[in-house]
């Protein structure tokens, strides 16, 4: 069975461009959840969507928007990035809303130069 | 101060146990998680406790929750090299918090 996947690996932006990461989770799985992980640090926590609605927000400007379409897969958005936005970006899928089941991507790498 | 505070580093020799420890603050995390992350790579579940345990045995990975001491380990028995990588440990419902990861190099 396929894992969490994730598109693009890699990309390379400038500051002030926007960039939208991809997720497709676990078949059958209800919730994705995004994280960032800067360099040499553990992941924060972003956004969480469960059945298509979000049902959690971290501390992260407006800038980072998300979505989770019918068939499960998300999409995280941001806008106007900064060279601190330059992470890797961890999307997790599991089954129900809270669980003990949470499995990550491999993540996108975003560089901003 | 720091949500999950985990050591930055821990250094076993092969074959030897590996204990990792973490302390949290927000006791009212339904589930603890032990994640693993090699270098460029995502980041793998090993085990999970839930909030009413108190160990879990899993193999080679023994998990240990002291709830009143807000206190959570991970033991590894065996430990090779292939086990050398960062190990998180993570609390929360659906808005994890994780620590900054401990560093576990396994010497031959």
């Amino acid at each position: 069975d396929a894992g969490v996947t994730q598109s693009p690996t890699h990309l390379i932006k400038t500051r002030g461009q926007h960039v939208t990461l991809r997720c497709s989770p676990i078949s059958g799985h209800k919730s994705v959840s995004w994280y960032q992980q800067v360099l040499g640090q553990g992941p924060q926590f972003i956004f969480q969507y469960y059945e298509k609605e979000e049902r959690g927000r971290g501390n992260f400007p407006d800038r980072f928007s998300a979505r989770q379409f019918p068939n499960y897969s998300s999409e995280l958005n941001v806008n106007a990035l900064l060279l601190g936005d330059s992470a890797l970006y961890l999307c997790a899928s599991s089954l129900e809303w809270v669980t003990g089941e949470l499995f990550f991507g491999e993540g996108s790498r975003l560089t901003v130069l | 101060g720091e949500d999950v505070e985990q050591s930055l580093f821990l250094s076993v020799r092969e074959g030897d146990s590996s204990v990792i420890n973490c302390t949290y603050t927000d006791s009212s995390s339904t589930y603890l998680y032990w994640y693993k992350q090699e270098p460029g790579a995502g980041l793998q579940l090993l085990t999970y406790i839930f909030s009413n345990m108190d160990m879990k045995q899993d193999q080679r990975l023994t998990v240990l929750l002291n709830k009143k001491d807000k206190h959570l380990s991970l033991r590894i028995a065996d430990t090779q090299t292939g086990d050398s990588a960062i190990y998180f440990c993570a609390v929360g419902n659906n808005d994890m918090r994780f620590g900054a990861g401990t560093r576990l190099t396994v010497k031959p």
